[in-house]
């Protein structure tokens, strides 16, 4: 069965951690994503990328960063955490154009991070 | 910019209602996806539809329709005689050329439907 999964359901971490979370998708999608959604303000995209080594920043990329040294592999880095990162955090995968026909466009089960 | 506008915050129903939810976008775009999106309380997103900017038939499956106007810029989204197991954050989304060529999703804040007893 095909899917996006992201490495950890719930995570605990401390102001000033490096954070890593980690998404792994087995459709060989080009297009992969990190959103954070909180109440009241919907997904907002963090980052995303096209191809490997490829990123571009979405609408909120501040304190972000990003990998891909791998098409299946998207990884969402917090260089300093702080507890405005405390979100569900939220991996997709998704072939767009022709390409995408009626292929299901995939979600991971989301990451809820918090930084004490 | 593409913008998604889900307007209903939340709605409410009494079991076997149907309801609609309403999605209005706006796009320079003349190619582009529209998508819908579950969440149900469990968190995960659930895929439901993908429509091609090209293809204005309207969509059936099961107790789930989708009615694309592009006059209107509205892809809204109407489950019939609703069941509990309805009840989650419904999003609507749109795809969006970026200046590199590449495309992303736009996502409206979401509309919660609560389905009664």
């Amino acid at each position: 069965d095909v899917k996006v999964t992201q490495s950890s359901r719930y995570l605990v971490k401390r102001t000033g951690e490096k954070v890593f979370l980690e998404c792994v998708q087995d459709m060989d999608h080009e297009n992969m994503f990190w959103y954070r959604q909180d109440p009241g303000l919907g997904l907002r995209l963090i980052y995303f990328s096209y191809d490997v080594k490829m990123k571009e920043k979405g609408d909120i990329p501040e304190g972000y960063s990003v990998s891909r040294e791998k098409k299946e592999r998207f990884s969402l880095i917090l260089e300093s955490a702080s507890t405005n990162q405390t979100s569900m955090y939220l991996c997709a995968s998704i072939r767009f154009g022709a390409g995408g026909g009626n292929q299901p466009q995939h979600f991971g089960d989301g990451t809820r991070l918090s930084i004490l | 910019a593409q913008k998604v506008t889900q307007a209903q915050t939340e709605i409410s129903v009494v079991e076997k209602e149907d309801v609609t939810l309403d999605c209005v976008y706006e796009t320079r775009d003349t190619t582009y996806y529209l998508f819908w999106y579950k969440q149900p309380p469990s968190g995960e997103l659930v895929f439901l539809i993908r429509r091609n900017s090209f293809d204005e038939q309207n969509e059936i499956s099961g107790r789930y329709s989708w009615n694309f106007q592009k006059s209107t810029s509205s892809f809204n989204f109407t489950i019939t005689a609703s069941q509990v197991m309805d009840s989650a954050v419904y999003f609507c989304a749109l795809s969006e050329l970026t200046q590199g060529g590449s495309e992303k999703l736009v996502f409206g804040k979401g509309t919660k439907l609560t389905v009664n007893p």
